[in-house]
């Protein structure tokens, strides 16, 4: 049981090139979440899935976009990647079981956008 | 608005000393309420998590935290610092009444500890 894994664990682009940050959970859970981190600022949610099949938007969701492309997986597409994208991007995933609540995190993608 | 406020960006403390991370919320019904910690280059570790009941929570790694709705207030305790903990540490809320189950995060405070 590997819980929540993130693929690649470091990548370096240039700005313009596009790239996928790939996310899976072995958990049976219903709902996963993309969010970055920058220092001082904490984690900011940019897209979530509930559940199978939808996606909505979190807080700071321009410049990216996201698959849900089955229970297990949830992609993170930038397309255009700009400076501005350079971060620590962390997927987590959450059971939808009554009273669990709790977010599990994934080792990070640690991107530099030059 | 929700939101969860850390107020110290940065704490020193010598190993063997107490320790107590401050985290104040603002929501409109009680949070659930949560704190992880993160080592540098790693991911995000639940040490604890608050629901309901008990206002005194226990955690991982020997960290306990305390639930006070008249502060607004979750603290984050442990009597005795180990150097392996110097990391950086988040509160995080979640609305208990919501149905997206995003979570808010503080902004961090990270945590040096001196021999």
């Amino acid at each position: 049981n590997a819980g929540v894994t993130q693929t690649p664990k470091f990548q370096v682009l240039k700005t313009g090139q596009s790239m996928t940050l790939q996310c899976a959970q072995d958990m049976n859970h219903n709902s996963m979440y993309w969010y970055r981190q920058d220092p001082g600022m904490g984690l900011r949610l940019i897209y979530y899935s509930a559940s199978e099949g939808t996606t909505d938007k979190g807080e700071v969701p321009n410049g990216y976009n996201v698959s849900r492309l089955n229970k297990r997986e949830f992609s993170l597409r930038l397309e255009s990647a700009a400076p501005s994208q350079t971060s620590v991007y962390f997927c987590a995933s959450r059971t939808r079981l009554a009273g669990e609540n709790t977010q599990y995190f994934g080792p990070g993608t640690r991107l530099t956008v030059l | 608005a929700q939101s969860v406020t850390q107020p110290d960006i940065h704490i020193t403390v010598s190993e063997g000393a107490s320790l107590e991370l401050r985290c104040n919320y603002s929501y409109g019904a009680t949070p659930y309420l949560f704190w992880y910690v993160q080592s540098p280059g790693q991911g995000l570790q639940l040490l604890l998590k608050y629901f309901s009941g008990d206002t005194l929570v226990q955690g991982i790694k020997g960290f306990e935290a305390e639930f006070k709705r008249s502060q607004s207030s979750f603290n984050l305790r442990k009597p005795s610092v180990h150097w392996s903990d110097a990391a950086e540490y988040f509160c995080a809320g979640l609305n208990s009444g919501g149905s997206n189950y995003k979570l808010t995060f503080g902004k961090g405070t990270l945590l040096t500890v001196n021999p």
